[in-house]
């Protein structure tokens, strides 16, 4: 069965430093996502992409963050200069366009970042 | 603005006893809600989806749940819990009607299956 595959599983980092977190969603799926969940709370909604455009993004989602699909098979989201306050779950997840539209996403074991 | 609320944290049951997860939700229209599930080092996968069909939804490994809307509850029911359900189970409920795929998720409920 196809799936969303997220590298690295875990990353440690120094704060300051820049991280990307790749992840491939399935191969037919147009629309694409990152999630992420702070330890001990909820999982949230950072950004959803579809066209190679950003369509949707939470007020989390600022200046520095950004996504991109380089080439068409990977999905990546950056962080530029990591906080101690993005160390969380960051779950990826791709759907395509009828399953989209009911809400349903295909989602990546997560890539835990740990910023020290 | 849409919401859920998972009224327990942590539920523990007997292997082969009845489970109950339970979901309220609030929205000002009718509703996508969603069940999660996340077994330990695993991703999210989708259990059932409510989307204005029947009211009763079946979803995988036995697990279903049933929309009402005079209670704005959607709660999690299998009839025999199996040690391989042990895992965290997320409401959830899609933001409007739109395809940006934007999830507001509850705090998660731990289900814990004992022998």
């Amino acid at each position: 069965e196809p799936e969303v595959t997220q590298t690295p599983s875990h990353q440690v980092t120094q704060m300051g430093q820049e991280v990307i977190l790749r992840c491939v969603p399935i191969s037919n799926h147009l629309y694409f996502y990152w999630y992420r969940q702070i330890l001990g709370q909820k999982v949230e909604f950072l950004v959803s992409f579809y066209n190679n455009e950003i369509s949707e993004k939470s007020e989390i989602f600022d200046d520095q963050f950004s996504v991109e699909r380089p080439d068409g098979s990977n999905f990546t989201l950056k962080i530029r200069s990591t906080k101690l306050e993005d160390s969380a779950m960051y779950f990826c997840a791709s759907s395509s366009s009828g399953r989209a539209l009911t809400g349903e996403l295909f989602f990546g074991e997560g890539s835990r970042l740990t910023v020290l | 603005a849409q919401s859920v609320t998972q009224l327990d944290s942590h539920v523990s049951v007997s292997e082969g006893t009845p489970v109950l997860l339970r979901c309220n939700y609030s929205s000002s229209y009718s509703p996508s809600l969603f069940w999660y599930v996340q077994h330990p080092n695993k991703g999210l996968q989708l259990l059932l989806k409510y989307t204005s069909a029947a009211t009763l939804v079946k979803g995988i490994n036995g697990f279903e749940a049933e929309f009402k809307k005079s209670e704005t509850s959607f709660h999690l029911t299998k009839p025999s819990a199996h040690m391989s359900d042990a895992a965290e189970y997320f409401c959830v409920v899609r933001v409007g009607s739109s395809n940006t795929g934007k999830l507001i998720f509850g705090q998660g409920t731990t289900l814990q299956v004992k022998p």
